[in-house]
């Protein structure tokens, strides 16, 4: 598709269980981003992938919390031993290059529910 | 920590009224977008500003970014059902250990036109 695709879009589990969340960016960005909106809320930043490597990881709640980009494409967040306070909704956006200027495509997120 | 403040949080009117969302820092960004998000889906990106005083505007939206680039504002003109939605303002903010740059986001401004 033409726009940020995220899978899944919902995912129900239990405390303790690890997630993993995918994002598939536009095709060509070579910016990826990951953040965090709690319910009617602004977004937090997670982390910021340009290609494969991540320059700001500064958001990460977390060492339960982890990132990859591959191949300079779909990204994976992990979270490993989840808790409660990490329900939320997980978005991912991406933009044709990293900077301010940049108008950053957003996916449609996965909404995380931790049981 | 730069922040970004928003008000008024929730905002109900009546269609064809005026209303004026406001975004205010004690930091200076180098740029701020505005995005507006409805339920279910991610932010889309409505503007960027990126000089001291800058006006822009879209249709029935204007979009001011203050001289000094710490406060915006976005008005809307005679109001439509349509308008509905959260309004998100974002800032342009350097961090990460290669300066990498990131956005930060308010909380956000969540609007109500009425029929």
């Amino acid at each position: 598709g033409a726009g940020v695709s995220q899978s899944p879009s919902n995912k129900v589990t239990e405390k303790g269980k690890d997630v993993e969340l995918r994002c598939d960016p536009i095709s060509g960005h070579t910016a990826l981003y990951w953040y965090r909106q709690s319910l009617g809320q602004g977004l937090e930043f997670l982390i910021y992938f340009q290609g494969n490597s991540a320059p700001d990881k500064s958001g990460l709640p977390s060492d339960r919390f982890s990132a990859e980009r591959t191949g300079g494409s779909v990204s994976t967040l992990t979270i490993q031993r989840t808790q409660q306070e990490d329900s939320a909704v997980y978005l991912c956006a991406s933009s044709l290059q990293g900077g301010f200027n940049q108008p950053q495509h957003f996916g449609d997120g996965t909404r995380l529910s931790i049981l | 920590t730069q922040l970004l403040e928003q008000s008024p949080q929730f905002l109900s009117i009546q269609e064809g009224e005026n209303l004026t969302v406001y975004c205010n820092s004690s930091s200076v960004f180098s740029s701020l977008q505005w995005y507006r998000q409805e339920p279910g889906e991610g932010p889309v990106l409505l503007v960027t500003v990126v000089t001291g005083g800058e006006v822009k505007k879209l249709k029935r939206l204007t979009f001011q970014f203050g001289d000094a680039r710490k406060d915006s504002s976005l008005h809307i003109t005679a109001a439509q059902t349509g308008d509905t939605g959260l309004y998100l303002c974002a800032g342009g903010s350097l961090g990460g250990i290669q300066g990498a740059q990131k956005l930060v986001f308010g909380q956000g401004t969540r609007l109500t036109i009425n029929p």
